[in-house]
């Protein structure tokens, strides 16, 4: 079983409002993914990091989104100015290493609604 | 971009009786992707099935199995005897060498007893 650990497990925000979400990776992953599933169920890479350093990231969050994963605190998500679009299963993953062989482990998620 | 198809569901089938979730991809940025099957199961999070990095190989867990068809970049999930407590969703993935996945929609099974 995943030891991901994803806080809050819900989330509640408002239009235009700030929404942050953490993510304590399983000890010893130094990746760490986060991924959008929509009501329709579609997943959607956001970003990813090794260590305190961004791999992989798409457009979308370089604009309103913001990750970080410093070194002995959890890694973070931030929605500076929520919409009602970003409402899904924000999910995130870690991974003992990059490569064929890694596997990903998921948390169980943090919820937002944004209203 | 890469993307995954999965067989739509619910896809009903009785205990014991066989499962089959087809799958195909397409991958624009890597030529030989990894391909995974995850799956959800109520109340708890995201875990992976199994997993097939090779072109050609089977993998197989829990009773399930999957063969990697880069001719029909197919990735079909089968299990030859289901039971109730395979009800679930199962996602189809593919992954890159940075290891960022791609999923498919999943595919909810409801297995009758």
């Amino acid at each position: 079983n995943s030891k991901v650990i994803q806080t809050p497990r819900y989330l509640v925000k408002g239009q235009g409002q700030k929404a942050k979400m953490r993510c304590i990776p399983e000890k010893g992953h130094p990746v760490v993914f986060w991924y959008q599933q929509n009501k329709n169920n579609e997943f959607k890479f956001l970003i990813n990091f090794q260590n305190q350093e961004v791999l992989q990231q798409i457009d979308m969050t370089e604009k309103r989104f913001s990750a970080e994963c410093p070194s002995n605190s959890p890694c973070s998500l931030e929605i500076q100015s929520s919409e009602a679009g970003d409402s899904a299963l924000y999910l995130c993953a870690s991974s003992p290493g990059q490569g064929s062989y890694a596997e990903q482990f998921f948390g169980p998620g943090t919820r937002l609604t944004v209203l | 971009g890469d993307s995954v198809t999965q067989t739509e569901g619910p896809v009903t089938v009785s205990e014991s009786e066989s499962l089959i979730i087809n799958c195909t991809y397409s991958a624009t940025s890597i030529a030989y992707p990894n391909l995974f099957w995850y799956v959800r199961y109520p109340g708890e999070g995201l875990q992976l099935l199994l997993k097939v990095i090779t072109a050609g190989q089977k993998g197989s867990s829990r009773g399930f199995e999957a063969t990697y068809n880069k001719e029909t970049t197919s990735f079909h999930l089968q299990k030859a005897s289901v039971q109730e407590s395979d009800s679930a969703v199962y996602y189809c993935a593919l992954g890159d060498h940075g290891n960022k996945l791609t999923f498919g929609i999943g595919t909810r099974v409801l297995v009758r007893p």
